[in-house]
C-alpha cells in the first residue's frame, strides 16, 4: 500500500521567515510528485516532481526531489500572510497505472505578521 | 472556462437517506476522482475512472458507488448515509496521462460540504 508522510503537520512562522516541508513516501514504482496548496477550498497545484536533484521553483516558492532517500522538500523564502494554508504532497505510482495519486496528511503553516 | 463543477456545495443529511454528488468538467479529461477530505487530515481516494463505462475502487470506497456514463460526468452515490460519512468531498479530474506513463495535475471542483445528522 501506498503511503505519504508529511512533516511538521502544522508550523507557525512570521512573516519574512524562511519554511522547509519535507514529505517522504513508500510507493511501488514511483512515476511523481506533486504538491498543492489548499487554502480553505480546493488544492492547487504547485509543482509535480519526477526527476531527483532538479528543482522547481515559482517565485519564493521550490521544491526537489530525492528518488534515492524517497522524499521531497518544499521551500517557501520571505513568507507572507498570503502563504498560510496547507501544503498537501501526494505522489503516483505505476502501481496505480499512471491514474491515481495518494495523498499525505498536510502541513498547516500559519504565517502571521 | 468552467473546468470541474460540483454540486451540492453544501447538504445535510439524516441517517440512512440517499443521495447524489453530482460532478461534471468540461476540460475532456479521461481520468476523474472522488476524494473525501475529514478535517486536519488529508484527501482519501473514493472511486476513479479512466474512462467512460471504467470505474475502479479507491482507498475508501465503502458505502459509496459511481456510474461514468459520459465522459462529462462522474456522480457519487451515498446510499444509506452515516455520521461517518460526514465529511468535505473532492472531484477532480486529469489528462490522460496514461500515454506519458504518469499522474498529471488533478484539476478540482470546490468541493462539497456533507454533514449526516
Amino acid at each position: 500500500e501506498d503511503k505519504v508522510v508529511q512533516s511538521p503537520l502544522s508550523l507557525v512562522v512570521h512573516e519574512g521567515d524562511t519554511v522547509t516541508l519535507n514529505c517522504s513516501y513508500e510507493v511501488t514504482n514511483f512515476r511523481s510528485l506533486l504538491w498543492y496548496k489548499q487554502e480553505k477550498k480546493a488544492p492547487t497545484f504547485l509543482f509535480m516532481l519526477t526527476s531527483s536533484g532538479i528543482e522547481k521553483k515559482s517565485g519564493r516558492l521550490s521544491s526537489i526531489l530525492d528518488k534515492k532517500e524517497l522524499f521531497s522538500i518544499l521551500n517557501i523564502t520571505a513568507t507572507q500572510t498570503g502563504d498560510s494554508a496547507v501544503y498537501l504532497c501526494a505522489v503516483g505510482g505505476e502501481e496505480t497505472s499512471g491514474s491515481r495519486l495518494t495523498f499525505g496528511e498536510g502541513t498547516q503553516l500559519t504565517v502571521n505578521p | 472556462n468552467a473546468g470541474v463543477t460540483q454540486t451540492p456545495k453544501f447538504r445535510i443529511l439524516k441517517i440512512g437517506q440517499s443521495m447524489t454528488l453530482q460532478c461534471t468538467q468540461d476540460m475532456n479529461h479521461n481520468y476523474m476522482y472522488w476524494y473525501r477530505q475529514d478535517p486536519g487530515m488529508g484527501l482519501k481516494l473514493i472511486y476513479y475512472s479512466v474512462g467512460a463505462g471504467i470505474t475502479d475502487k479507491g482507498e475508501v470506497p465503502n458505502g459509496y458507488n459511481v456510474s461514468r456514463s459520459t465522459t462529462e460526468d462522474f456522480p457519487l452515490r451515498l446510499e444509506l448515509a452515516a455520521p461517518s460519512q460526514t465529511s468535505v468531498y473532492f472531484c477532480a479530474s486529469s489528462y490522460p496521462s496514461r500515454l506519458a506513463g504518469l499522474t498529471g495535475e488533478l484539476f478540482f471542483g470546490e468541493g462539497s460540504r456533507l454533514t449526516v445528522l
